[in-house]
């Protein structure tokens, strides 16, 4: 596609419960990030993906959080046993190489 | 590891006028890129601007324009006569090579006519 389409937009969810973000990068791109952003702030790294590779998951808050990209193309963010602290807006982003990357339009997760 | 520091959480500018926006980072690389990002209320992370550190050249693109210290780890934002679009959050970001991309808090802008 043209830009990186994440889905979906919005997603309200039961504490407790196991949510899906994904992902859709533009073609061709290697790198993907996954960032957290809270209200007003900058966006938090979660995770980032060469390719199929994850060479970096530092930033995943817990273990109830996990990322993957089986293909190199898309990537799915997976959240266990939501919490309410887990609310927040879910950005990805790609790159081509080593520089710029583009964003989606996030996903606003509200945990009730 | 990396950091990124905006130390003005707020700014406003009057419309025409010129604003600045500092950014540092804390980093032991010597190869790396720097951005500015824009994001309007919709929340969708728009490029404004980047510098590759090895460029001594400061980047320009049309009303912005960045000063790179790259001794200080200082990157800050000009943007000249500002318009009532540029109203909204700024973030300074760096990415070293084939590395992830770590962003600052943020700025407000915002803009009085």
């Amino acid at each position: 596609g043209a830009g990186v389409s994440q889905s979906p937009r919005y997603k309200v969810a039961k504490r407790g419960q196991d949510v899906a973000l994904r992902c859709d990068p533009i073609s061709g791109h290697v790198s993907l990030f996954w960032y957290q952003q809270a209200l007003g702030q900058g966006p938090e790294f979660l995770t980032y993906f060469q390719n199929e590779a994850q060479l970096d998951k530092s930033g995943l808050p817990s273990d109830r959080f996990f990322a993957e990209r089986p293909e190199g193309s898309v990537s799915t963010l997976k959240i266990q046993r939501t919490q309410q602290e887990d609310s927040a807006v879910y950005l990805c982003a790609s790159s081509l190489h080593s520089t710029e990357a583009f964003f989606g339009q996030g996903t606003r997760l509200t945990v009730v | 590891a990396q950091t990124v520091t905006q130390s003005q959480p707020e700014m406003s500018v009057q419309e025409a006028e010129t604003v600045t926006l500092s950014c540092t980072y804390d980093t032991s690389e010597s190869d790396y890129y720097l951005f500015w990002y824009k994001q309007p209320p919709s929340r969708q992370m728009i490029l404004v601007i980047r510098q590759e550190a090895y460029k001594q050249q400061n980047a320009t693109e049309n009303r912005f324009s960045v000063n790179f210290q790259k001794a200080a780890k200082s990157f800050s934002l000009k943007i000249s006569d500002s318009q009532l679009g540029d109203a909204a959050m700024y973030f300074c970001a760096y990415r070293a090579n084939n590395n992830d991309m770590r962003f600052g808090a943020g700025t407000r802008l915002t803009v009085k006519p």
